[in-house]
């Protein structure tokens, strides 16, 4: 167990709509990160938040947001879903910026039907 | 940029027997090397990283990497598999400086009895 969790841990729904998911990173961990993991993608990093601000962006797309609350936790929403959003999405913190070391969580699966 | 070629998206080898997954990575500038591994149905652990010193890393389960700088390879063996490493293993770089792991496409290891 990485100490890092993550909601909902399956998610289906239809195209056109919008989900939101949600990260909790490990105990006095500052710095969250959002990857995607999809087939024809592989594992690609999307965002990351550092105490609550924006410290590097990916290959995110203009219909995906992320955000990082005072208590930490962050969430990653996903609008105008497409067939090809249908990935694993994970959720990593490490305890600084640029903490090396990242811990994962266990993902979120979306299913766009 | 950085990128990461996990030269094999399959191994299959029998229990008991070595095994090494190969990495080659592309960067104009230094980085440091991990090897993630993923079990089914789970999020990514961290199984070993490079950062600097000797190249000879060992990291978690018995396994172990060696850097190449000239190669730009980060080759991940051990010298005995069980039926337990099957899985999914990432090899990743990043920069320092730049927050994201930059991942290979991963390589499905299959320990036959």
């Amino acid at each position: 167990d990485s100490g890092v969790t993550q909601t909902p841990k399956h998610l289906i729904t239809a195209t056109g709509q919008r989900v939101t998911l949600r990260c909790s990173p490990r105990s006095g961990d500052l710095s969250v990160y959002w990857y995607q993991q999809s087939l024809d993608q592989g594992l690609q990093f999307l965002i990351q938040y550092y105490n609550g601000e924006e410290r590097a962006k990916g290959n995110i797309l203009e219909r995906f947001s992320a955000q990082q609350f005072p208590d930490l936790h962050s969430e990653l929403n996903l609008s105008s879903l497409e067939l090809g959003d249908s990935a694993l999405y994970f959720c990593a913190s490490s305890a600084t910026s640029g903490r090396l070391k990242q811990f994962f969580g266990p993902g979120t699966r979306l299913t766009v039907l | 940029a950085q990128s990461v070629t996990q030269l094999d998206s399959q191994v299959p080898v029998f229990e008991e027997a070595p095994v090494e997954l190969r990495c080659n990575y592309s960067s104009s500038v230094s980085v440091y090397l991990f090897w993630y591994v993923q079990y089914p149905n789970q999020g990514l652990q961290l199984l070993l990283k490079y950062l600097s010193g000797s190249t000879l890393v060992k990291g978690i389960n018995g396994f172990e990497a060696e850097f190449n700088k000239s190669q730009t390879s980060f080759h991940l063996r051990k010298p005995s598999v069980h039926i337990s490493d099957t899985a999914e293993y990432f090899c990743a770089v990043s920069v320092l400086g730049a927050q994201k792991l930059v991942f290979g496409q991963g390589t499905r290891l299959t320990i036959n009895p």
